[in-house]
């Protein structure tokens, strides 16, 4: 059946210390993107793609990077310059297009980092 | 500018109450599409409902109905005779006709008292 899978469900991280996320579809979707949720607030925007080999800076974009070499694939690093990555980070995909807007957008379950 | 403002942080009420979580969007864009996604206790954002900016015809669908005002940016959603599995966060998440970006609002959290 198709879906978003992220995995690690939980993960920990030294400080200093790169880590990644990953993020899978396999609903053929154009747009992927990534979000971090702090608790008790709303979504922020980190990255978006609409289409592969190609990526956009979302709201919150320092510290973090993405690459999109594959269609069904949007990882996310988490790099030693972000100064507080504890946090939730959720995935999510839309099918795109010219009437990209008209879509809503669907979510994987998310990964929960905690830096120690 | 796009702002998108959720007012009610916490809403508390007695199983089979009637709830109503507000939102208000305001935009210059004349096309635009309003999203509700629901976050449980597990994390993950689920859709339930989207509205265009040219369609204020309200909805009924089961227990959910919404409410679109144009006029007053407002895109009103209420939930008829509460459960306790609609405890959740929810978010009211506007979309500009060109912006490929939704805009979440700080989410209601809801929680439904047996």
């Amino acid at each position: 059946d198709g879906g978003i899978t992220q995995s690690p469900k939980y993960l920990f991280r030294k400080e200093g210390q790169n880590v990644t996320l990953s993020c899978e579809q396999n609903l053929n979707h154009d747009a992927m993107y990534w979000y971090r949720q702090d608790p008790g607030q709303g979504l922020r925007l980190i990255y978006y793609s609409q289409i592969v080999n190609d990526f956009q800076k979302g709201d919150i974009a320092e510290g973090y990077s993405v690459s999109r070499e594959k269609k069904e694939s949007f990882p996310l690093t988490v790099t030693s310059a972000q100064k507080n990555p504890t946090a939730f980070y959720l995935c999510a995909s839309s099918p795109g297009g010219p009437r990209g807007s008209y879509n809503e957008q669907f979510f994987g379950p998310g990964t929960r980092l905690t830096v120690l | 500018a796009q702002k998108v403002t959720q007012a009610q942080t916490e809403i508390s009420v007695v199983e089979k109450e009637d709830v109503t979580l507000d939102c208000v969007y305001e935009t210059r864009d004349t096309t635009y599409y309003l999203f509700w996604y629901k976050q449980p206790p597990s994390g993950e954002l689920v859709f339930l409902i989207r509205r265009n900016s040219f369609d204020e015809q309200n909805e009924i669908s089961g227990r959910y109905s919404w409410n679109f005002q144009k006029s007053t940016s407002s895109f009103n959603f209420t939930i008829t005779a509460s459960q306790v599995v609609d405890s959740a966060v929810y978010f009211c998440a506007p979309r500009g006709g060109s912006a490929s970006k939704i805009i979440f609002g700080s989410g209601t959290r809801l929680s439904i008292r047996p």
